[in-house]
């Protein structure tokens, strides 16, 4: 079975440091993309940045440029999305999708992992 | 930059009406580039329909999308009670992903 396998929940305080991850099965892992969305408390969809496992080219929206590194582990199939000082306005579900290369649509979704930013 | 907004940002309908979603685009979309998502509470996106008007493995046929250009639209034929959800749409473009705020259909 295709799967992305998310790590679960933190809770942190503001300035402290993050790296959640995303772990790909049951598939090629460095055949497809891996994109971060994020997801505000009761807001919609965001698009965070995409990574390629096969030589960890990385595109980023420009409203997280600068705000987030995301990175890969292609040797245990894994993406990962940190912060290193993390703000309360961080607080949100962040999903992993996988692109299939040559196309531009999110197939498979990881089930989110929950941040909350809080003093 | 590119803005998707979609309309409405609510439909109120009942099980057995037809649901019509529309997404319009601040700049014209290469229609293999757009795609419609479904999530339900507490879960994450699902991806139905890929190319403007492919449906993904195992997305029942009531559903469809059509559209070019600008206007693409998502269109749910004989609603289902498990088919109240929100609805997103996408685009990719300059190397770069948007969503549209969503539409949320409520029973």
């Amino acid at each position: 079975e295709v799967q992305l396998v998310q790590s679960g929940a933190e809770v942190k305080k503001p300035g402290e440091s993050l790296r959640i991850s995303c772990r790909g099965s049951g598939y090629s892992f460095t055949n497809y993309w891996i994109g971060w969305v994020r997801q505000m408390p009761g807001r919609g969809l965001e698009w965070v940045g995409i990574i390629n496992p096969a030589d960890s080219e990385t595109r980023y929206s420009p409203s997280f440029q600068g705000q987030v590194i995301i990175s890969v582990d292609k040797s245990i199939s894994t993406a990962y999305l940190q912060w290193s000082t993390l703000k309360a306005s961080d607080t949100a579900i962040y999903f992993c999708a996988r692109r299939p290369n040559f196309y531009f649509y999110m197939d498979v979704w990881g089930k989110g992992t929950t941040v909350t930013v809080s003093s | 930059e590119m803005v998707l907004t979609q309309s409405p940002g609510t439909l109120s309908l009942s099980p057995g009406d037809r649901a019509t979603v529309s997404c319009r685009a601040s700049q014209p979309v290469n229609a293999q580039y757009f795609a419609w998502y479904q999530q339900k509470v507490g879960q994450a996106p699902r991806l139905l329909i890929y190319g403007a008007s492919s449906r993904a493995t195992g997305v029942p046929d009531r559903f469809s999308g059509s559209g070019s250009g600008t206007d693409f639209s998502l269109t749910i034929s004989g609603l289902e009670p498990q088919d109240f959800a929100v609805y997103y749409c996408q685009q990719y473009g300059s190397s770069q992903w948007t969503f549209g705020q969503g539409t949320k259909l409520e029973i």
